[in-house]
């Protein structure tokens, strides 16, 4: 069975700080890996999107990496703002299918 | 911009209650998905629709049904609410291509008592 797996399940930073979120996955084959994020109250908007060939994409203040081999994707979130505060959700593509994390919900304090 | 659209955007049910939910999108888009999102599962797909009057089940179709009578409309029907489907319900859309290329709406939160 396809899985994503994603860790922590929440987290608490104070504002100007860093964080790193951590998506695993069994997802076969892959196609592709995308972040979103989900503000409260909202639907999910797409953050960054990896394929096999990418290790490093960057969006602004986030970042995420991506391991085929070891199936690990990270999003890293660089001097974290208010506005940080929402879930972060990966979604793994095979040919078919999406597969999609429970998310890692971030706050962000001041 | 894409702009996906949900009719409401609280909803409380009694237990039996039929439900509609509604989904409108501006983008001529073919695909339409129906989605629930429950604390600690991911996204579980309920139904897709390719074209008008098509549909396909998802991954937890039962307990629901759909209807798309327009392109730009894509409809989810609880016919008997139950409270285990109290739920946040996210309508998305894509071109039939790019199925994987998905816009969300904000979603729904019913409540189902």
């Amino acid at each position: 069975k396809n899985q994503v797996e994603q860790s922590p399940q929440s987290l608490i930073i104070l504002e100007g700080k860093n964080c790193t979120l951590q998506c695993n996955y069994t997802v076969s084959p892959f196609s592709n890996l995308r972040w979103y994020k989900q503000d409260t109250g909202r639907g999910p908007v797409s953050l960054t999107i990896m394929t096999f060939s990418e290790n490093t994409k960057s969006n602004g203040r986030y970042t995420a990496t991506l391991d085929a081999d070891t199936k690990q994707s990270s999003l890293h979130i660089t001097a974290s703002q208010l506005s940080d505060s929402a879930s972060y959700i990966c979604v793994v593509r095979n040919d078919y299918k999406l597969s999609f994390g429970a998310g890692t919900t971030v706050t962000v304090r001041a | 911009d894409v702009k996906v659209t949900q009719s409401s955007r609280y909803l409380v049910k009694r237990t039996g209650e039929k439900v509609f939910l509604e989904c409108v999108q501006d983008m001529d888009h073919e695909n339409m998905f129906w989605y629930r999102q429950d604390p600690g599962l991911g996204l579980r797909l309920i139904y897709f629709s390719y074209d008008v009057k098509m549909k396909e089940k998802g991954d937890i179709p039962e307990g629901y049904s759909v209807s798309r009578e327009k392109k730009e409309r894509f409809s989810l029907i609880l016919e008997s609410a139950s409270t285990n489907q109290t739920s946040m319900y996210l309508c998305a859309s894509s071109l039939l291509t790019a199925w994987y290329e998905q816009y969300f709406g904000p979603g729904t939160r019913l409540t189902v008592t």
